[in-house]
């Protein structure tokens, strides 16, 4: 079956820190990768997205690229700031098919 | 723009009682989702409606049922809460096609005593 795998948290920064969440993934077949965020008391919203291989995803200054040889939709951004504290969640949906699976999230803490 | 509107926000149950959670969009979209969100669990899917008169299980199905009422509602029922349907829920909705996102309501807070 599908999976996601993504690290664990929570990742504390500083703000203008550079940040990496890593995503791997378990698929048959062509999956379409999303990051989605959730901010505290809120429900989820798409960050961005990529639907094939080494297509960049990218949304107010984070980026992650497709990576079909190593399964992986690693979540970067140059320079975090306070207001980017949230949980960040990788998710897959199989190839004509709308169900996602969900990594586990993983909570961003930016202090000033 | 409303989106997708879950009611209510909060609800306190005590075991045994039954409660229908209500999800509407606004989007024209074919699919609806419910999913529960627990702590070092992410999304785990409930049920999913991938078109208007479908209806199908995902991966915690036991304990709720569902009703796709027409293309706008998609509710969820507990027949009879436990307290380990204590969770956080969440209703979504997309185009029935993989490479189209979800779009999350607020979520309803259940806790069940």
């Amino acid at each position: 079956g599908n999976s996601v795998t993504q690290m664990e948290g929570p990742v504390t920064l500083s703000e203008e820190a550079f940040l990496t969440i890593n995503c791997t993934y378990t698929a048959t077949g062509y999956p379409s990768l999303f990051w989605y965020v959730q901010y505290p008391g809120e429900g989820l919203q798409l960050l961005l997205k990529a639907t094939k291989a080494d297509d960049k995803g990218s949304n107010k200054g984070f980026e992650a690229t497709y990576r079909k040889e190593t399964t992986s939709f690693h979540l970067e951004k140059g320079s975090v700031q306070v207001s980017d504290s949230a949980v960040y969640f990788c998710a897959l949906s199989d190839q004509g098919y709308s169900t996602l699976t969900f990594g586990k999230g993983t909570m961003l803490l930016v202090s000033p | 723009n409303a989106g997708v509107t879950q009611t209510p926000k909060f609800q306190v149950l005590k075991t045994g009682q039954s409660m229908t959670l209500q999800c509407a969009q606004d989007m024209n979209h074919n699919s609806m989702y419910w999913y529960r969100q627990d702590p070092g669990m992410g999304l785990r899917l409930i049920y999913y409606s991938a078109s208007e008169g479908t209806t199908d299980k995902g991966e915690v199905p036991n304990g709720y049922n569902v009703s796709r009422l027409n293309k706008r509602e998609f509710s969820l029922r507990l027949e009879s809460a436990a307290p380990s349907q204590t969770s956080v829920y969440f209703c979504a909705s997309s185009e029935i096609r993989g490479d189209q996102p979800q779009h999350f309501g607020d979520g309803t807070r259940l806790s069940i005593l």
